[in-house]
C-alpha cells in the first residue's frame, strides 16, 4: 500500500532563513506526490504536486519540492521563510490501487519566528 | 475564496444519533472525497465518489455512508455515532483527470 511519512512533528526556523519540511514515501509504481498546507480552522490548501518530469517542482507562495527517487523523498522547501508561513503542512500520495484515494501523512507544524 | 462549501461548520450530537454533513463543490468537480481529521492528526480517507458512484473506500465501518448528486453536491452520513467520531470532517473535490484537490473548511463534529 502507498504511504507517506513525515519524520518531524515540528520545524522551527527564523524568518528569512531557508526552510525544509521532510517527507518520505513508499509506493508501488509511479508516485503521485503532493504537499498541502492547513491554517487554523481551515481546510487544506493545495501547494504543489509531482506527477512526472523535473525533480524540482515549483508551487504556490514560493514553495518548491524536490523529488528524489533513490531516497524516496519529497521534501518541501522555501528559500526564505515568512512568519505567515507558520502552519501545518501535509505530504500526500495518491493511491490508485484498490480504489482511488489520497493518503496523507501525519503533518508537520512549521513555526517561523520573527 | 474556496470553491468548496461545507455545512454546518460546527455540530454537537449525542452518542447513538445520526448525522448528515453536506458539501457543495465547484462546477465540473465530479470527484469528491471525504476525510476525517482527528485533533493533531492527518486527514484519514473515508471514501470517494466519482459521477455519483463510490469508487474508493478507506478503513471506516459501513455506518459511514455517502451520496453524490448531479449538481456537484454530496453528503456524508454517519449512523450510531460514537464518541470517537468527534473530529473535523473535510470534503475535497477535483475535476476529472485533475490531481490536486480543493478542500472545504470542514465541519467540526462533537459527539457527547
Amino acid at each position: 500500500a502507498q504511504s507517506v511519512a513525515q519524520p518531524e512533528d515540528q520545524v522551527n526556523v527564523a524568518e528569512g532563513n531557508p526552510l525544509t519540511v521532510k517527507c518520505t514515501y513508499s509506493v508501488s509504481g509511479n508516485p503521485y506526490l503532493f504537499w498541502y498546507v492547513q491554517y487554523p480552522n481551515r481546510g487544506l490548501q493545495f501547494l504543489l504536486k509531482y506527477i512526472t518530469g523535473d525533480n524540482l517542482v515549483k508551487g504556490s507562495y514560493g514553495f518548491e519540492a524536490e523529488f528524489n527517487k533513490s531516497q524516496t523523498s519529497f521534501h518541501l522547501k522555501k528559500p526564505s521563510a515568512l512568519v505567515s508561513d507558520s502552519a501545518l503542512y501535509f505530504c500526500a500520495v495518491r493511491d490508485d490501487t484498490g480504489g482511488f484515494k489520497t493518503i496523507f501523512g501525519a503533518g508537520t507544524r512549521l513555526f517561523v519566528k520573527a | 475564496e474556496t470553491g468548496v462549501t461545507q455545512s454546518p461548520t460546527h455540530l454537537i450530537k449525542t452518542r447513538g444519533q445520526q448525522v448528515t454533513l453536506r458539501c457543495s463543490s465547484q462546477s465540473g468537480h465530479n470527484t469528491v472525497s471525504w476525510y476525517q481529521q482527528a485533533l493533531g492528526q492527518g486527514p484519514q480517507f473515508i471514501f470517494q465518489y466519482y459521477r455519483e458512484e463510490e469508487n474508493g473506500r478507506g478503513n471506516f465501518p459501513p455506518r459511514f455512508s455517502g451520496l453524490q448528486f448531479p449538481n456537484y453536491s454530496s453528503e456524508l452520513n454517519v449512523n450510531a455515532l460514537e464518541l470517537d467520531d468527534s473530529a473535523l470532517y473535510l470534503c475535497a473535490s477535483r475535476t476529472e483527470g485533475g490531481y490536486g484537490y480543493t478542500f472545504g473548511s470542514g465541519t467540526r463534529l462533537t459527539v457527547v
